[in-house]
């Protein structure tokens, strides 16, 4: 089944604790992100890559770090977790045609991080 | 900057009446324009794209230069309808290409 994976989907940690959050896709897209999504302010991106080793910095990086190493796999890093990022992250894929970004994103089913 | 803005972040309509969610942007270019939307326990997903100028699960959203607009529409609501549905704007700026979300709204249709 094609779709974006998302590991943990729930994790509560302590501020300070490094921790990653893995993201794989099995579609061979070469566009990823990942978005974070906080009460009354939707969806805000953090980091987006649009093929290997190509990565650039969305609207909120501060904090969070990505590699694209592999096609499939964007893993979205939290050096030193604070209780501000404490959210519901999302990350998604798409396809590129002709590379230029269609719009169409295929979401992951969301990781819901605490940090206490 | 880009900017997409839904001013309702809650919305409630009778089951059988029209529905409207509205989706307003700002950009100084020619945006794409996207519907997402979110069912209960189930992922973030694409509802419909202005350059399809379709009809997805009854609704539809045209897009209106003039008033800067992307509202969508669908003339019954049904119960399936209740999610969180997010418009999002798409820059075409080569090699840069942004999708920004707007806030969400979420739809509850009263049985």
């Amino acid at each position: 089944e094609a779709q974006v994976t998302q590991n943990p989907r729930y994790l509560i940690t302590v501020t300070g604790k490094k921790l990653t959050v893995t993201c794989s896709q099995n579609m061979n897209h070469e566009y990823m992100s990942w978005y974070r999504q906080d009460p009354g302010l939707g969806l805000r991106q953090i980091y987006y890559s649009m093929n290997v080793e190509v990565t650039d910095k969305g609207d909120v990086p501060e904090g969070y770090k990505v590699s694209r190493k592999e096609k499939r796999n964007f893993p979205l890093i939290l050096e030193s977790p604070s209780p501000n990022q404490t959210s519901l992250y999302f990350c998604a894929s798409s396809v590129l045609a002709e590379e230029h970004h269609t719009g169409e994103l295929f979401f992951g089913e969301g990781s819901r991080l605490t940090v206490l | 900057a880009q900017r997409v803005t839904q001013p309702e972040k809650l919305l409630s309509v009778f089951k059988g009446a029209p529905v409207e969610l509205k989706c307003n942007y700002s950009y100084s270019g020619s945006p794409e324009l996207f519907w997402y939307v979110q069912y209960s326990r189930q992922r973030l997903q694409l509802l419909l794209r202005h350059i399809s100028r379709e009809s997805i699960k009854g609704f539809t959203a045209d897009l209106n230069k003039g008033e800067t607009s992307f509202h969508l529409k669908k003339p019954f609501a049904q119960e399936e309808d209740s999610a969180m549905y997010y418009c999002a704007l798409l820059s075409p700026n080569f090699g840069n290409e942004k999708l920004t979300f707007g806030t969400g709204t979420r739809l509850t249709i009263i049985p």
